[in-house]
């Protein structure tokens, strides 16, 4: 497409539940990236793929985000057994080549955690 | 440990005004450092640099690198109520995630 695409633009649940973010990147790029942005805070990487491997989780806040890119494309980013500190902005990113391009961003997705 | 700090954290200028926006970081390793515009949602590229001394220009934006002292600027000249942002440093320290300053907000008062 045209830009990076995240779905659903916002998404309000109960502590406890469950949440998919969806992240489809532009056309072409192998590089994929998240990002979550806290209220007054800066961008906090969480976990890029190049292709659909994932070389670098290490900004995983805890065992319940989990990430997994299909087909090279399109990117899910699951968080289980929401807890309060996890309403933030998810942001995610393509770039055409790692660390090489610059990496490009979607709207992102504003979580509230009830 | 890889750290960017931008200064000011805010700044309110009249339309017209020229601001001077400044990016600092502490690095193990460097590979590139890019500034981005967020207004409400997506941060939109504005400049990626990756040698010193050299200006990158758009319109009314430029910006610059030192990696000697180890800090860019952007300049806005001639604001405009459109430039009111918040304006993100990043920095590639060698692998491939950015670390981000927490940004400068920029307001321009008609």
């Amino acid at each position: 497409g045209a830009g990076v695409s995240q779905s659903p633009s916002n998404k309000v649940t109960e502590k406890g539940k469950d949440v998919e973010l969806r992240c489809d990147p532009i056309s072409g790029h192998t590089a994929l990236y998240w990002y979550r942005q806290s209220l007054g805070q800066g961008l906090e990487f969480l976990i890029y793929f190049q292709g659909n491997s994932a070389p670098d989780k290490s900004g995983l806040p805890s065992d319940r985000f989990s990430a997994e890119r299909t087909g090279g494309s399109v990117s899910t980013l699951t968080i289980q057994r929401t807890q309060q500190e996890d309403s933030a902005v998810y942001l995610c990113a393509s770039s055409f080549r790692q660390g090489v391009q610059p990496q490009h961003f979607g709207d992102g997705t504003r979580l509230s955690i009830l | 440990e890889d750290k960017v700090v931008q200064s000011p954290l805010s700044l309110v200028v009249h339309e017209g005004d020229t601001v001077t926006l400044n990016c600092s970081y502490e690095v193990t390793n460097f590979r590139s450092l890019l500034w981005y515009k967020q207004e409400k949602k997506a941060p939109t590229f504005l400049f990626m640099l990756t040698s010193s001394g050299i200006e990158k220009k758009s319109g009314r934006l430029s910006s610059i690198l030192d990696k000697k002292e180890l800090f860019s600027i952007l300049n806005i000249t001639a604001t405009q109520t459109g430039d009111s942002a918040v304006y993100l440093c990043a920095v590639n320290f060698g692998n491939e995630k950015l670390t981000f300053g927490t940004g400068t907000r920029l307001t321009i008062i008609p």
